[in-house]
């Protein structure tokens, strides 16, 4: 998986709780992405990062924030986890915007 | 912005002969359009990929064209094996504008490959 680790790898919330996500990457590639991915709607951006603090919103941003204070980490929060957003996460890496690497995905079950 | 329509969403072949997966993309802008594998339980991976210079591309039993003409791109996949047998997702990548390039996925195809 391209040097891309994901923690946890499998979580189980409930409703209100906040919830953070972790992405961490070896290959020192400058974009950093999450997706979602749920049945009949592919992968989804939800926000992507092209560089350490510089993050911008994807097509799914609501209810989710990011920060990336290291080239290697990106997390993805949950402020307040919702039933809508169980699903399973991907992050992705790319050194030159085109090739995108994705790590192993994290599935998420808020109750 | 721009939308990728896969099809079809479930394909079933006979080992050994050809599978075909077609993509169509509606922004023109869109110049980079690659193919992802995703096995059950793991992440997608990058199989094949495409740039809008470029008509074909082949790696061993796997191909891609794209017909930017008509916005279309397909994946072939010859001789197939059970190995075959996963999720396939086109995608196809806008940059037209900084701030602005992603990639926008289509909604994945189950290959399954029939001993």
């Amino acid at each position: 998986d391209a040097g891309i680790t994901q923690s946890p790898r499998h979580k189980v919330t409930e409703t209100g709780t906040p919830v953070t996500l972790r992405c961490h990457q070896t290959e020192n590639h400058r974009y950093m992405y999450w997706y979602r991915q749920d049945p009949g709607h592919g992968l989804r951006l939800i926000h992507y990062s092209y560089g350490v603090k510089d993050t911008d919103k994807g097509e799914v941003s609501d209810g989710y924030s990011v920060s990336r204070s290291k080239t290697e980490d990106f997390l993805l929060t949950l402020e307040s986890a919702t039933s809508s957003q169980t699903s399973v996460y991907f992050c992705a890496i790319s050194q030159a915007l085109y090739e995108q690497y994705f790590g192993p995905g994290t599935r998420l079950t808020v109750t | 912005g721009e939308n990728v329509e896969q099809h079809p969403s479930t394909l079933s072949v006979q080992e050994g002969d050809s599978a075909v997966i077609k993509c169509t993309y509606s922004d023109s802008a869109s110049n980079y359009f690659p193919w992802y594998k995703q096995e059950l339980g793991k992440g997608p991976q990058l199989i094949i990929d495409i740039r809008s210079n470029v008509g074909e591309k082949k790696d061993q039993r796997i191909a891609v064209t794209l017909n930017k003409t008509a916005k279309h791109f397909s994946l072939h996949i010859t001789e197939t094996q059970p190995e075959d047998s996963a999720v396939y997702f086109c995608a196809a990548f806008t940059g037209a504008n900084f701030g602005n390039e992603k990639l926008t996925f289509g909604t994945g195809t189950r290959l399954t490959i029939i001993p």
